[in-house]
């Protein structure tokens, strides 16, 4: 069963704008991962925000984390077509639980 | 150096029959994790060894799932007696620490199986 719920499940945006991604979990956690996935791929690991940090930055991506709501956004900054993908947050340390998941679109 | 590699990258079966799937980790990593990724979902742990030793197999859905690691490099994951409900996506991931809590794990692109 999926811990993570994230909204939204479909983002389409202009190449240029911003992109919000959110996720909520439900345990506590250690550490919170995000993963990008083009279609047809495996999983690439983000970004890794650790349960006593509340924000991260990684190039045009930053992550914030607040664990009294359980929850993380994902922000992408001046988008581009490539960052086409589905974005997903996990938690958990041998066992990573996956949320189900945004798919965001960036057209041209 | 190369990345998880995992073959076949589609496979077709009619129920029943029984399918192996093949993951070959970074060389070197210690840890190797199997992930079932259903259609438009996050992926769902399956089951993770450690070297050779299988640590945790909770996530597997029924008997009929059964994974090796036998040399603690290769891995394979067999479902018996294929149903339907198994069509979906199989992803492998690697760590190169025992101590993952804070490690990113590295994934292959995944089989797609698909039962008739």
């Amino acid at each position: 069963s999926q811990q993570g719920e994230e909204d939204p499940q479909a983002l389409s945006i202009q190449e240029g704008e911003n992109a919000t991604m959110n996720c909520s979990y439900k345990t506590s956690i250690n550490n919170l991962q995000w993963y990008r996935q083009n279609s047809g791929r495996g999983l690439v690991h983000l970004i890794l925000i650790r349960s006593n940090e509340r924000e991260k930055h990684s190039g045009r991506l930053r992550v914030t984390l607040d664990t009294s709501k359980k929850s993380s956004s994902l922000l992408i900054t001046a988008s581009r077509a490539a960052d086409t993908a589905s974005y997903f947050c996990a938690s958990g340390g041998s066992r990573l639980t996956f949320g189900e998941g945004t798919q965001l679109t960036v057209n041209p | 150096g190369a990345g998880v590699s995992q073959s076949p990258r589609y496979k077709v079966a009619k129920r029943g029959q029984d399918v192996a799937l093949r993951c070959d980790p970074i060389s070197g990593h210690v840890s190797l994790f199997w992930y079932q990724q259903a259609l438009g979902q996050g992926p769902e742990f399956l089951t993770y060894f450690q070297n050779e030793a299988q640590l945790d197999k909770s996530g597997l859905p029924s008997d009929r799932f059964f994974a090796e690691r036998p040399e603690g490099s290769v891995s394979t994951l067999k479902i018996q007696r294929t149903q339907q409900e198994d069509s979906a996506v199989y992803l492998c991931a690697s760590t190169h620490k025992r101590e993952f809590g804070n490690q990113p794990q590295h994934f292959g692109d995944g089989t797609r199986l698909s039962i008739l």
